[in-house]
């Protein structure tokens, strides 16, 4: 079975600073998505950023960035410049390609701390 | 277009009381799913659809129950609510064509 795991629990970065949160997964297909959902403080769901395991180049959103390493089972996401509306949970998710009625498999979470 | 929506926001019950948490989506997705979110943790499947009349259970199904006679809803069944059940319930929703699983805005439930 498919796991994702988010070993930080907290992480904290001054405004305008740099920040890289880690995921890591296990999976046994070759090709999947995987996703990081951002949940700010009023509880809403969203997406930041997806990536598809068949594409070589790692997906770019504005300041938000990943860091795709397939053999190694490696979901980096990389915040630049940050704000402090980047303040919130993120968690990283994995989707199989096809089939398993569209689930995502979701790591337990990072907190994001942004000090003024 | 509202996307996914749901009612209540909030809700206190007392233990043994039931509730229906009700979500709709006008999306026209096939997939939707209810999750529940302790405080500090991740997300927990509870019941998915993958279409009108067809429901099964996720990771976390006991004390719980849905139905699915539309496609546009989902309403989850709380039956004698229990302090354990003290969560926040999100609805998702996922079509084939879709980039993303679209969410609703959440439950705050709490049970005492």
């Amino acid at each position: 079975a498919q796991t994702v795991t988010q070993s930080q629990p907290e992480m904290s970065v001054q405004e305008a600073e740099t920040v890289t949160l880690s995921c890591t997964y296990d999976t046994s297909e070759s090709d999947y998505y995987l996703f990081w959902y951002k949940q700010p403080p009023s509880r809403q769901m969203i997406l930041v950023i997806r990536q598809e395991a068949y594409k070589q180049q790692n997906a770019t959103e504005n300041r938000f960035s990943v860091n795709f390493q397939k053999a190694a089972k490696s979901f980096s996401l990389k915040i630049s410049d940050s704000q402090l509306g980047d303040a919130a949970m993120y968690f990283c998710a994995y989707r199989r390609m096809e089939g398993s009625n569209y689930q995502l498999i979701w790591g337990a979470g990072t907190k994001l701390i942004i000090k003024p | 277009n509202a996307g996914v929506t749901q009612t209540p926001k909030f809700r206190i019950l007392k233990i043994g009381q039931s509730m229906t948490l009700q979500c709709t989506q006008d999306m026209n997705h096939n997939y939707m799913y209810w999750y529940r979110q302790d405080p500090g943790m991740g997300l927990k499947l509870i019941y998915y659809s993958v279409g009108a009349g067809i429901t099964d259970k996720g990771e976390v199904p006991n004390g719980y129950n849905v139905s699915r006679s539309t496609t546009e809803d989902f309403p989850l069944r709380l039956e004698l609510a229990a302090p354990s059940q003290t969560s926040v319930y999100f609805c998702a929703s996922w079509g084939r064509d879709s980039y993303e699983q679209y969410f609703g805005p959440g439950t705050r439930l709490t049970v005492t």
